[in-house]
């Protein structure tokens, strides 16, 4: 597709629900990551892969979550045992270069509201 | 650690006012620095990006920005701002390694 495209853009799940959000980036982009948002703050890093090496996983904020992007296209963020404090809008991005000293342009998809209730 | 901030987390303008909006960062060495923008149902999208070089930036739709090393500041201005300019603006800064740090974000109103 022409863009990155995030798949559900809402989700409902009970505590304790373990959910999946999917992130189909531009093609042939080698940089991918994931970010959280929660409600009136900014876009917080989660973690990066290049290609489908997971470089820095540091932004994961507990070993519930867990993120993979096995043939360096696609990738799934995974959340178990859902939390109320899960609940925030989780935002791929995707750029053409890797992104060691320098980057290039993050483009963003339209994000998954996750709500846990 | 790392940080980026915004003054303003809400500013309301008319049509035809300039726009400035503060962004600071902490971090001594070398930054690129970016300006995104989320317009209403929409995604984030890049507005514009320093790298090196000429401090003043111009990006699309009119906007502008400077970076101000000894000030640790990167400023979004416009001129005179149109009613399609309400959106957020959100200050991102890339420092040594992969992540890029997002501020807070400003939400701008601007009333026809």
């Amino acid at each position: 597709g022409a863009g990155v495209s995030q798949s559900p853009r809402y989700k409902v799940a009970k505590r304790g629900q373990d959910v999946a959000l999917r992130c189909d980036p531009i093609s042939g982009h080698v940089s991918l990551f994931w970010y959280q948002q929660a409600l009136g703050q900014g876009p917080e890093f989660l973690t990066y892969f290049q290609n489908e090496a997971q470089l820095d996983k540091s932004g994961l904020p507990s070993d519930r979550f867990f993120a993979e992007r096995p043939e360096g296209s696609v990738s799934t963020l995974k959340i178990q045992r859902t939390q109320q404090e899960d609940s925030a809008v989780y935002l791929c991005a995707s750029s053409a270069i890797p992104s060691g000293s320098n980057t290039g342009e993050l483009f963003f998809g339209e994000g998954s509201r996750l709500t846990v209730l | 650690a790392q940080s980026v901030s915004q003054h303003n987390h809400h500013v309301i303008l008319s049509e035809a006012a300039s726009l400035e909006l503060g962004c600071n960062y902490s971090y001594g060495g070398t930054v690129n620095l970016f300006w995104y923008v989320q317009y209403p149902g929409q995604h984030l999208q890049l507005l514009l990006k320093y790298f090196s070089g000429d401090p003043l930036v111009k990006g699309i739709k009119g906007f502008e920005a400077e970076f101000i090393k000894s000030k640790f500041s990167f400023n979004l201005r416009k001129p005179s701002v149109q009613w399609s300019d309400t959106a957020e603006y959100f200050c991102a800064v890339k420092v040594r390694g992969f992540k890029t740090i997002f501020g807070a974000g400003t939400r701008l109103f601007v009333k026809a």
